[in-house]
């Protein structure tokens, strides 16, 4: 596996609290992304790096946020965690981002809104 | 904005048969198409893909055929077993995007 981790790989929280997801990666790939996993739907984008401190959003952006100070870090922050926002996220990577080389994903984080 | 379309949804077959699993796309400029599997609890892992200025692709057993005037590209898997068993996603790309476009999953079930 490329050098890719995510922490926590488990989370219980309650509605309405802050919450941040890690990825932290040591390929020095320069694009990162962040999916989130549901049943039926596959494999949707939250948001997506090009380089540090440059971001953009994807198809299911709203109530999420996303900061990277450092190449190896990209972060995910649910500001006020809701119940529809229990999935599996996974953090990729990958090294042109041009969308013709392969993406590498992080092991993903389950996490529970009650 | 690319839309992928992947069916079907569930595969079911017997250890040793072929399965086939079929995605469509919408934007005549994409020209990456990776095809990634899934085990029950792991993370999506490219097994082969395929770039739009060749057809086919084989990787023992496993090939992916692209038509590129019907916008479509397959997966087939051949002699099947029971380690085949997962999902597996389809996407697509092209040189202006960051970002691949999935299909929904398709989930393959092999029975010894």
């Amino acid at each position: 596996d490329a050098g890719i981790t995510q922490s926590p790989r488990h989370k219980v929280t309650e509605t309405g609290t802050p919450v941040t997801l890690r990825c932290h990666q040591t390929e020095n790939h320069r694009y990162m992304y962040w999916y989130r996993q549901d049943p039926g739907h596959g494999l949707r984008l939250i948001h997506y790096s090009y380089g540090v401190k440059d971001t953009d959003k994807g198809e299911v952006s709203d109530g999420y946020s996303v900061s990277r100070s450092k190449t190896e870090d990209f972060l995910l922050t649910l500001e006020s965690a809701t119940s529809s926002q229990t999935s599996v996220y996974f953090c990729a990577i990958s090294e042109s981002g041009r969308g013709n080389n392969e993406q590498f994903f992080g092991p993903g984080t389950r996490l529970t809104v009650l | 904005g690319e839309n992928v379309e992947q069916h079907p949804s569930t595969l079911s077959v017997q250890e040793g048969d072929s399965a086939v699993i079929k995605c469509t796309y919408s934007d005549s400029a994409s020209n990456y198409f990776p095809w990634y599997k899934q085990e029950l609890g792991k993370r999506p892992q490219l097994i082969i893909d395929i770039r739009s200025n060749v057809g086919e692709k084989k990787d023992q057993r496993i090939a992916v055929t692209l038509n590129k005037t019907a916008k479509h590209f397959s997966l087939h898997i051949t002699e099947t077993q029971p380690e085949d068993s997962a999902v597996y996603f389809c996407a697509a790309s092209n040189r202006g995007s960051y970002i691949p476009t999935f299909g929904r999953g398709t989930s393959l079930i092999v029975h010894p």
